[in-house]
């Protein structure tokens, strides 16, 4: 199976701030590299698919997604108090399709 | 729009099987060109997908290897909607659990059921 290593497990950042998750898989998986926001209660909602595509109705002025073979970048350019949540990136290269283990966003 | 609605069983006991229901309004789980997938979360594994069933000329599934044996994922053209149904559970499947519709792109997930916590005791 193929591994996702997240980092930071947790991030500590004000509003306004720029924030940057990484996520590196153990082997290659090309751009088949989605990100998602989960928060306590909700189910998962799609931000980044396919690397740097962003999902309908994620606000383009925030979010953003890069990298490509193992190495990928999920930054929020300035943080607004709904985007206090957990991040995880998943691959969908191959079954079973990992999750990281996810970065907790909090306020600082 | 596509929204997933899934059933609630909440308490399962050690050896039985856990059924769970998933109904999808706004697309068919006949539709060629999504799959239809359950995944789940604990403080312990994490989110840990478990399998999925999708429609492409005939019906196909696929499992994850650490729950192989014992899970089944049916589609019901009837009613549009997909079932789970993981058996021999043991305190180690509590979990909450997610119907989910990947796209046939980039594989990635797009809707998600509301989850349901499931408890194994």
């Amino acid at each position: 199976d193929i591994q996702m290593t997240q980092s930071p497990s947790s991030l500590s950042a004000s509003v306004g701030d720029r924030v940057t998750i990484t996520c590196r898989a153990s082997q290659t998986i090309n751009n088949y590299l989605n990100w998602y926001q989960h928060k306590a209660g909700k189910a998962p909602k799609l931000l980044i698919y396919g690397a740097s595509n962003l999902q309908s109705g994620v606000p383009s002025t925030r979010f953003s997604g890069s990298g490509s073979g193992t190495d990928f970048t999920l930054t929020i350019s300035s943080l607004q108090p709904e985007d206090y949540a957990t991040y995880y990136c998943q691959e969908t290269y191959s079954t079973p399709y990992t999750f990281g283990q996810g970065t907790k966003l909090e306020i600082k | 729009q596509v929204q997933l609605q899934q059933s609630s069983p909440g308490l399962v006991k050690p050896s039985q099987t856990l059924s769970l229901t998933c109904a999808i309004s706004g697309d068919s789980v006949s539709s060629n060109s999504v799959a239809w997938n359950w995944i789940r979360q604990s403080p312990s594994r994490g989110l840990e997908w478990l399998g999925r069933t999708y429609y492409r000329s005939k019906w196909s599934n696929d499992y994850a290897v650490s729950v192989k044996s014992r899970i089944t994922i049916n589609p019901d053209t009837s009613k549009n909607q997909f079932s789970l149904h993981l058996n021999s559970v043991t305190p180690e499947d509590t979990a909450v659990y997610y119907c989910a519709r990947s796209n046939w792109g980039f594989l990635h997930f797009d809707y998600w059921g509301q989850g349901t916590l499931v408890t194994v005791s």
